[in-house]
């Protein structure tokens, strides 16, 4: 199975400045054929299910706000909250989709206001 | 507007079995293969089940293999999960999720179903 690991655990931002979350698949989940990676990125705040951000490593939802962006390639990703805010605090996870089942999350990250 | 809509939640003591049930809508339900979704109290996603949109394969987490059974219904657009020989750590929310249509990343999750397992 793919293990993906997220980092850091937490972190807490001004309100207005950048986040980053950084997360890393044990091995490429570069899809050769259409060279995009097979990672996916979720949003959920507190009492709610997870939202998808973003498919595709770095294509936003319709309707997400263009301060996220996803990045990264092969085994290394990264979502970025450009400006931070009061409602984007929430906990992120990433999740591949390159060999399924199983579906394989990263453990979380908890974006906190500083 | 897709809607997935859990029931069947609640208290049951170990050894017990419990039914989810997610009523779907919104979407063509038989077109699209179906996810179980679970998140233990304070704890991350944890990828429980699938079933193909005709039901002519099912996968299962090996935490849950052999005790849980994933099912549907495209008459009535349901998708189900029978959950038998419950365990204390069995304890979570438990979500539906539609799969993307060619791939296993999941754009709509329902609000989700709490099952307690606890003597």
């Amino acid at each position: 199975d793919i293990v993906m690991t997220q980092s850091p655990d937490s972190l807490a931002v001004s309100l207005g400045e950048r986040a980053t979350i950084n997360c890393k698949s044990s091995q490429s989940i570069l899809y050769s054929s259409s060279n995009r990676n097979c990672l996916a990125w979720y949003q959920q705040k507190p009492g709610q299910p997870p939202k998808l951000l973003i498919s595709w490593a770095s294509t936003r939802e319709s309707g997400v706000p263009d301060r996220f962006s996803g990045s990264g390639s092969g085994t290394d990703f990264t979502l970025t909250i450009s400006s931070l805010q009061a409602e984007d605090v929430a906990v992120y996870y990433c999740q591949q989709y390159y060999t399924t089942p199983p579906l394989t999350f990263g453990g979380g990250t908890k974006v906190e206001i500083k | 507007q897709v809607q997935l809509v859990e029931s069947g939640g609640g208290v049951v003591q170990p050894g017990g079995s419990l039914r989810l049930s997610c009523a779907a809508s919104g979407f063509s339900f038989n077109t699209y293969g179906m996810h179980w979704v679970r998140q233990a109290p304070g704890k991350g996603l944890e990828w429980v089940a699938f079933i193909h949109s005709d039901a002519s394969n099912t996968y299962y987490g090996d935490s849950v293999r052999g005790r849980f059974t994933i099912s549907r219904d495209n008459s009535n657009s349901t998708l189900y999960l029978q959950m038998n020989s419950l365990r204390p750590d069995d304890t979570a929310v438990y979500y539906c999720a539609k799969k993307e249509y060619n791939w296993d990343y999941l754009d709509y999750w329902g609000q989700g179903a709490l099952v307690t397992v606890s003597s």
